[in-house]
């Protein structure tokens, strides 16, 4: 139980460009998801976190019109980067909890590469 | 927000007992304490949680005392497949789940 995807596993994009990542809870109810971003050999770093129907709480110096964050429904969290540059390039991780839950579990990460 | 500090690496070898220690001092008192494993490229995968005194599951044990302001996951003889980077979470759904990660525990497993 307790699962999580993402899609994609992997992305190239121009820069410019906007890019779509998305995050499913695939056997319970997601009431809270969270977005985090690794560099390499650094620690997970959380960008914002959403409550299903209502805005994203972004964390300090986390661009709000940059990095938009759509928590729809109870099983779907999307982060959408936008206008994406080089140093966008990092590997971006969702995880999840549930109303009763007291863990977050998180998905496998998409790597993201901006040309 | 309950801030985690951790040993930056430890090296052990095959078939031995691996006890990492994780400080927490400003623990809150709805918190608990969740540990993950991180392989290169991948996400965190949960290993163990933990509120008070001991857990034990199929691949962990964690020892909590009781002040709780510090947590020891133990990994019984590891494996070569045990390399990979540990974090410590301190933080609690009725908070919000604010939890920041530390920089973890890189542990070397070598035969």
């Amino acid at each position: 139980g307790a699962v999580v995807s993402q899609h994609p596993s992997w992305v190239i994009c121009k820069s410019g460009t906007s890019v779509k990542i998305e995050c499913r809870s695939l056997d319970f109810q997601a009431t809270t998801m969270f977005w985090y971003r690794q560099f390499p050999k650094q620690s997970l770093m959380l960008m914002a976190t959403s409550n299903e129907g209502s805005k994203a709480t972004y964390e300090q110096g986390v661009e709000k019109d940059k990095f938009l964050i759509n928590h729809a429904s109870l099983t779907l969290s999307t982060l959408t980067v936008t206008s994406a540059h080089p140093e966008d390039s990092s590997f971006y991780i969702c995880s999840a909890s549930g109303n009763n839950q007291e863990t977050q579990y998180f998905g496998p990460g998409t790597r993201l590469l901006v040309l | 927000l309950a801030k985690t500090t951790q040993p930056i690496s430890m090296d052990s070898y095959e078939g031995q007992e691996v006890n990492i220690t994780c400080s927490h001092n400003n623990i809150a008192t709805n918190d608990y304490i969740t540990w993950y494993q991180q392989f290169p490229s991948q996400g965190p995968r949960f290993i163990i949680q933990g509120y008070k005194t001991k857990v034990t599951n199929e691949v962990a044990s964690l020892f909590i005392p009781a002040d709780r302001k510090s947590s020891t996951l133990s990994l019984p003889r590891v494996s070569l497949s045990d390399t990979a980077v540990y974090y410590c979470l301190v933080g609690s759904n009725t908070g919000g789940f604010k939890t920041i990660f530390g920089a973890g525990t890189r542990l070397f497993v070598k035969a």
